[in-house]
């Protein structure tokens, strides 16, 4: 089975534009979840999506957004980019079907470069 | 205080040593007990998982849960220089399950 996939795997922006970042998650996984890692930050939370709908967030303010298809592919949005956005963004996707032992697998991320 | 604490090492250990990684944390409401390695530049990849309080092996890996103590442990019996690489602990609860809070990681390098 293919694993998670993110494209690009990387990317040089400016400060104030905007990015779309893409994951297909691992094939009949319904959960993706979006990861921002920083260096001062570690690996954080940004936000869930399940059947199209977003689950859960994390905190982080409004630039960040997403959404996911019908296909369980998600895409995730930064608009107005600021230096401190410079990151390796990561997806994981999970099969959730309510057992305990669902857990999520990681895909290789993207890293975004701000200048 | 972070809700998880996780010595960012990092550790240096000979060849064909048992290593041990620890993690602790201070909510309660946490269930789910994930061990993820992560090499330069790669995304995190799934050792181990454990719900609630106990232990699993996995090969050279043991997971430890120990929730009285709010205490996580992995253990690597007879370390391989491939197992060099950063280990980050990860945690959720039964609500918002998929927002796992991930520990700051411990870099082990293993010596050949």
């Amino acid at each position: 089975k293919a694993g998670v996939t993110q494209t690009p795997r990387y990317l040089i922006k400016t400060r104030g534009q905007q990015v779309t970042l893409s994951c297909s998650p691992i094939s009949g996984h319904r959960s993706v979840s979006w990861y921002q890692q920083t260096p001062g930050q570690g690996l954080q939370f940004l936000f869930e999506y399940f059947s199209e709908t977003q689950r859960n967030k994390g905190n982080f303010p409004g630039r960040f957004s997403g959404r996911q298809f019908s296909n369980s592919r998600s895409e995730m949005n930064v608009s107005t980019l600021e230096l401190g956005d410079s990151a390796l963004y990561l997806c994981a996707s999970s099969p959730d079907r309510g057992a305990r032992t669902d857990t999520q697998y990681f895909g290789p991320g993207t890293r975004l470069t701000v200048l | 205080q972070k809700e998880v604490e996780q010595d960012p090492g990092p550790l240096s250990v000979p060849e064909g040593a048992i290593v041990s990684l620890n993690c602790t944390y201070s909510n309660s409401a946490f269930q789910y007990f994930m061990w993820y390695r992560q090499y330069s530049r790669k995304g995190p990849e799934l050792l181990m998982y454990t719900y609630s309080s106990g232990n699993k092996e996995d090969g050279r890996f043991t997971a430890q849960v120990d929730k009285s103590s709010k205490y996580i442990s992995l253990f690597i019996r007879d370390s391989q220089p491939s197992d060099s690489a950063t280990y980050l602990c990860a945690m959720s609860g039964d609500t918002g399950r998929r927002a796992l809070t991930f520990g700051s990681g411990t870099r082990l390098q293993v010596q050949p």
